[in-house]
């Protein structure tokens, strides 16, 4: 059974710094593996989808990477800013049976201004 | 487009009720999802339909639970009797052309059961 651990749990920064946010799976035989942003009281927003092809994505100061073999993703934040604060999650896609998403429990980011 | 829509946003009722969630997908979307969120257990996959047809239910926690999606702009999720242990914020998301792709959610429906 597939299971998708976000570490930390939470995570507050000083305005302007450049942060990590990790998450790791127990199986490596995903489809794809996805970014949200989840802002108090809002659905999910996607920010990156990254392929099992792929080894990363980029989208303005955010960049995420994919290792399979390690079971391991990471979204890297770069310039924080407060409106960056919001709870992150990932979500690995299967293959085996029906195809869907296993998320995360979330980290939840606290930029300081 | 106006996104995914969900209503109502917030629903309180009493142990024993029957409760019905609303959700209009985004237009031209084949796949329609309902996650289900707790502090306890974090963001779960209830069910999800494919033109209009139920494809996997596995995450249906019991038979109280029912969902059903009879045109291509409109699902609901009924609970029937409602608990307690039900009260958590449901979801609608939905894809474009294959389950995997980039989902779109709505702002979701915050149950309570009293």
């Amino acid at each position: 059974k597939q299971e998708v651990t976000q570490i930390p749990a939470a995570l507050s920064v000083p305005e302007g710094e450049n942060l990590v946010l990790n998450c790791s799976f127990t199986d490596s035989a995903i489809y794809n593996l996805q970014w949200f942003r989840q802002d108090p009281g809002k659905g999910l927003t996607s920010l990156l989808l990254i392929q099992s092809s792929q080894r990363e994505q980029t989208s303005g100061r955010l960049n995420a990477s994919l290792d399979k073999s390690s079971g391991r993703s990471t979204l890297y934040i770069a310039a924080s800013q407060p409106g960056d604060s919001a709870t992150y999650l990932c979500a690995v896609g299967l293959t085996s049976g029906t195809y869907k998403y296993i998320f995360g429990t979330g980290t939840r980011l606290k930029v300081l201004a | 487009d106006a996104g995914v829509i969900q209503s109502p946003r917030h629903e309180v009722t009493e142990m024993g009720q029957e409760v019905t969630l609303r959700c209009k997908p985004i237009s031209g979307h084949d796949y329609l999802f309902w996650y289900r969120q707790t502090m306890m257990r974090g963001l779960e996959l209830l069910i999800y339909f494919n033109n209009n047809v139920p494809i996997d239910d596995s995450g249906m926690p019991e038979d109280r639970f029912s969902a059903k999606m009879p045109n291509a702009s409109f699902s609901t999720l009924k609970i029937q009797p409602s608990e307690p242990r039900d009260s958590a914020v449901y979801f609608c998301a939905s894809s474009f052309l294959a389950p995997t792709d980039t989902q779109y959610f709505g702002p979701g429906t915050r149950l309570t059961v009293l």
